[in-house]
């Protein structure tokens, strides 16, 4: 069972172009987070999605950013006309159905997205 | 509001040193304390956990008790090895869901 695939990477965009970042949960997982590390920073959460659904996106700044999460295909978060400040790693976790107790604290994380803005 | 506040790093100590990385929180109600580890070049790992005050979570030979009337959660080991040398991050869940909230992280080098 593979974990939570989160691709690119790397990627590198220049002020005002657009960022894609995907992330495939593991199998079976239908709750989706995103989460923003700043240099020097822990990591602050920013989206929870369930399929095609937004649940709570408290963390997400009011422009630029979206995140979706379609019935079929990866969660992507995206982020429009990058400005430097945008730089940071983001990580994508996934946990399965919140039934019983217990089962919604068994978030998985993937390796990240590294975002540098020139 | 919640926050989690941890001992700033980077840590270095000798193989087979006594660790300690302090974290204490501020929340309303009775959160679920966490720690995390993340390893080069990888995503977080779950540690430990610790949902009740006076819970002891433990995994790898790392502890962290809950201490509601301290509001901290120290993660402790008795004897580290090089394998341990990672970023530590305690964390707090007031909810029901994934949302998290982080310390800024503690770096730990265990040199041989």
């Amino acid at each position: 069972n593979a974990g939570v695939m989160q691709n690119p990477r790397h990627l590198v965009r220049r002020r005002g172009q657009e960022a894609r970042l995907r992330c495939s949960p593991m199998k079976g997982h239908s709750h989706v987070y995103w989460y923003r590390q700043l240099p020097e920073e822990g990591l602050k959460f920013m989206v929870y999605l369930q399929k095609e659904n937004i649940i709570d996106e408290s963390g997400m700044p009011k422009e630029r950013f979206s995140a979706e999460f379609p019935k079929e295909g990866p969660s992507i978060l995206r982020i429009q006309q990058v400005v430097r400040g945008d730089s940071a790693a983001y990580f994508c976790a996934s946990s399965p159905d919140h039934r019983g107790t217990g089962g919604n604290e068994k978030l998985f994380f993937g390796s990240g997205t590294q975002l540098s803005v020139l | 509001g919640n926050s989690v506040t941890q001992m700033e790093g980077p840590v270095t100590l000798s193989e087979e040193a006594f660790l300690t990385i302090n974290c204490t929180y501020t929340a309303t109600g009775y959160p679920s304390l966490f720690w995390y580890v993340q390893y080069p070049g990888e995503g977080l790992q779950l540690l430990l956990k610790a949902t009740k005050a006076d819970d002891k979570g433990s995994n790898k030979g790392f502890e962290a008790t809950y201490r509601k009337e301290t509001t901290s959660f120290h993660l402790e080991k008795g004897s580290v090895q090089v394998s341990d040398s990672a970023v530590y991050f305690c964390a707090l869940r007031s909810g029901n869901t994934g949302k998290l909230i982080f310390g800024q992280g503690t770096t730990l080098q265990v040199k041989p």
